[in-house]
């Protein structure tokens, strides 16, 4: 069974930009989270979504969004991109709502210049 | 606020020797610990988990050990080997929520 795939590996941005991130679940994983990895802060919880509706949501400004789609894949977006937001995206799926083992994918690593 | 200390930040130890990790949470209402195991360039897998209903858990050479009372809970790793060389993050979660809380991570060196 193909793991979670997260797509690109690698951005690279300016300030004031948007960008788009996207994650495959695992086959029949419906639930699909997305984390923010720093240095300096570890790992934050962004948001959670289940059967393309948002059920969490982490401590972050509105810039951050993200959508899920009916096959389960989901895409993160932030827009208006700032500096601190150079970092590991992480997205994590799991098998149901109330599921605990949560499987990560390699992340994104963005950069903003 | 942290609701979750992780302590050491980095950890040495002579392969054969056994590596202490230590957690501690604040919000009582935590009802799942699970450790996660990061290699350079990889997201975090997960090693082993342990709900407060039980004081131990063992899988091969790792152990989970859950201190209610006291708010704490530690992993064990046994006959540490080079191939355990890793960040190590404990986390927590409520209600099957889907939100880990992240404790800061443990940079594990094992020495040949």
């Amino acid at each position: 069974k193909a793991g979670v795939t997260q797509t690109p590996r690698y951005l690279i941005k300016t300030r004031g930009q948007q960008v788009t991130l996207s994650c495959s679940p695992i086959s029949g994983h419906r639930s699909v989270s997305w984390y923010q990895q720093t240095p300096g802060q570890g790992l934050q919880f962004l948001f959670e979504y289940f059967s393309e509706t948002q059920r969490n949501k982490g401590n972050f400004p509105g810039r951050f969004s993200g959508r899920q789609f009916s096959n389960s894949r989901s895409e993160m977006n932030v827009s208006t991109l700032e500096l601190g937001d150079s970092a590991l995206y992480l997205c994590a799926s799991r098998a149901g709502a109330t599921n605990e083992k949560l499987f990560f994918g390699s992340g994104t690593q963005l950069s903003v210049l | 606020q942290q609701q979750v200390k992780q302590s050491p930040q980095s950890l040495i130890v002579q392969k054969g020797g056994i590596s202490i990790i230590n957690c501690a949470y604040e919000n009582t209402a935590f009802d799942y610990f699970p450790w996660y195991q990061q290699f350079p360039g990889k997201g975090p897998a997960l090693l082993i988990a342990i709900r407060p209903d039980v004081s131990e858990k063992k899988e091969g050479r790792f152990t989970i050990s859950f201190n209610k009372s006291a708010k704490q809970f530690s992993l064990h790793i046994m006959d540490s080997q080079p191939g355990d060389s890793a960040t190590y993050f404990c986390a927590a979660d409520r209600g099957s929520q889907g939100n880990l809380i992240f404790g800061k991570g443990t940079k594990l060196s094992v020495k040949p």
